[in-house]
Parts: C-alpha cells; structure tokens; sequence
C-alpha cells in the first residue's frame, strides 16, 4: 500500500531563513506524483509544488523547491527567506497514477517567528 | 471561474439526521474527490470517481454514501450521522493523471454532529 510519511509534527524557523519540512513515501509504482500543500489557518488546501516520479530536474517554485532522493524515497520542501505569512500546517501528499488518488501525510505546522 | 464550489460551509446535526453535502466543479474534471479532516490530521480519502456513472471507495467510506450522475456534480450523503462524523470535508477534483498538478480543492464543509 502506498503511504506517505511526516515525522515532524512542528517546525520553527526564524523570518528570513531557510527551513526544510521532512516526507517520505512509499509505493512500488514506478509512475506516481508528489506534491506539497500549504493549509492556513483559513482552512483552504494551497498546491505549492510538484515532482514527478520521471522528472529528472528538482522542482522549484518561487522561494519553494522540492529536494527529490528518489533512492530514498523522499522528498523534502525547502521554503528559502522565510516569512511571517508561511505560517501554516503542510502536507505532503502521492498521487497513484493508476487512480488518480491522492495520499496525504499527517502534516507539519511550520511556525515562523520574527 | 467558480472552480470547486462546496456547499454548505458549516451544519450542525444531530446524532442520527441525514444529510447531503454538495459538491460542483465547472472544470470538465473527470476526477473527483471526497475527503475529510480531522482535527490536527491529514486528509483521508471517503471516496472518489474517475467519471460520470463510476465510484468507489477510499480508505474511510463507511457511513457516507455518493453518486456522480454528472461530470460536474459529486454529492456526498452521510446517513445516520454519529460525533465520529464531525470534520471537516473536503471535495476535489483533477484532471487524468498524466498532468503535473491539476488538482482543484472547495474551501470545505465544517461538520459537527452533537
């Protein structure tokens, strides 16, 4: 069964600097996808990035980048410069090609302080 | 563009009503999504479909019932609800799963049973 794995339930990390949010996965597929979601405290889900299992080059969007160990099996979210507004629960998920199901993990609460 | 429109945003029921949780996407997805939240967790999967007509069940579908008779709608029924029903839900829906991305989430359902 494919499973997707956050070992850090909370996180902090000071304004402006780097901060690296921990997943794993499992899965035999050699196809699948991987994503990150940001969840204020508002509530709504907020895509971030994505990996796919073939992508050769690491993800990257804007200040977020995706570190992909596909021998691993893990893929990290590193948010560079942080801010006061990253403030928020992420959650990694899988998506299963075969389906189009997408796993999540439990989640880490990034808290950013001045 | 509405995208993924969820209603209602908030109900109360009682231990034992019945009721329908609305769901639309105006994005021509096939695939379509229910998930709930509970508090501090991640999104388990209730259940999904990959067209109109076709569903089947994720990992947490007991005590929820759906249908897709359009590509646009996907209602989720809970019959005879129970306090182990009070979460937050979320419909999603996406495109095949040969696209980077593409999933689209509602703003959600805050259900409490009492």
């Amino acid at each position: 069964a494919q499973k997707i794995t956050q070992t850090q339930p909370g996180m902090f990390v000071q304004e402006k600097e780097a901060v690296t949010l921990d997943c794993t996965y499992d899965t035999s597929d050699p196809s699948y996808g991987l994503f990150w979601y940001k969840q204020p405290s508002s509530g709504e889900m907020i895509f971030l990035i994505y990996q796919g299992s073939y992508d050769q080059q690491n993800a990257t969007e804007g200040r977020y980048s995706l570190n992909f160990q596909k021998a691993r099996k893990s893929a990290n979210l590193v948010i560079s410069a942080s801010q006061l507004g990253d403030s928020a629960m992420y959650f990694c998920a899988m998506r299963e090609f075969n389906t189009d199901k997408l796993i999540f993990g439990t989640g880490t609460r990034l808290q950013v302080f001045p | 563009n509405a995208g993924v429109t969820q209603t209602p945003k908030f109900r109360i029921l009682k231990i034992g009503q019945s009721m329908t949780l609305q769901c639309t996407q105006d994005m021509n997805h096939n695939y379509m999504y229910w998930y709930r939240q509970d508090p501090g967790m991640g999104l388990k999967l209730i259940y999904y479909s990959v067209g109109a007509g076709i569903t089947d069940k994720g990992e947490v579908p007991n005590g929820y019932n759906v249908s897709r008779s359009t590509t646009e709608d996907f209602p989720l029924r809970l019959e005879l609800a129970a306090p182990s029903q009070t979460s937050v839900y979320f419909c999603a829906s996406s495109y095949s799963s040969s696209s980077a991305g593409g999933y689209t989430f509602g703003s959600g359902t805050r259900l409490t049973v009492v």
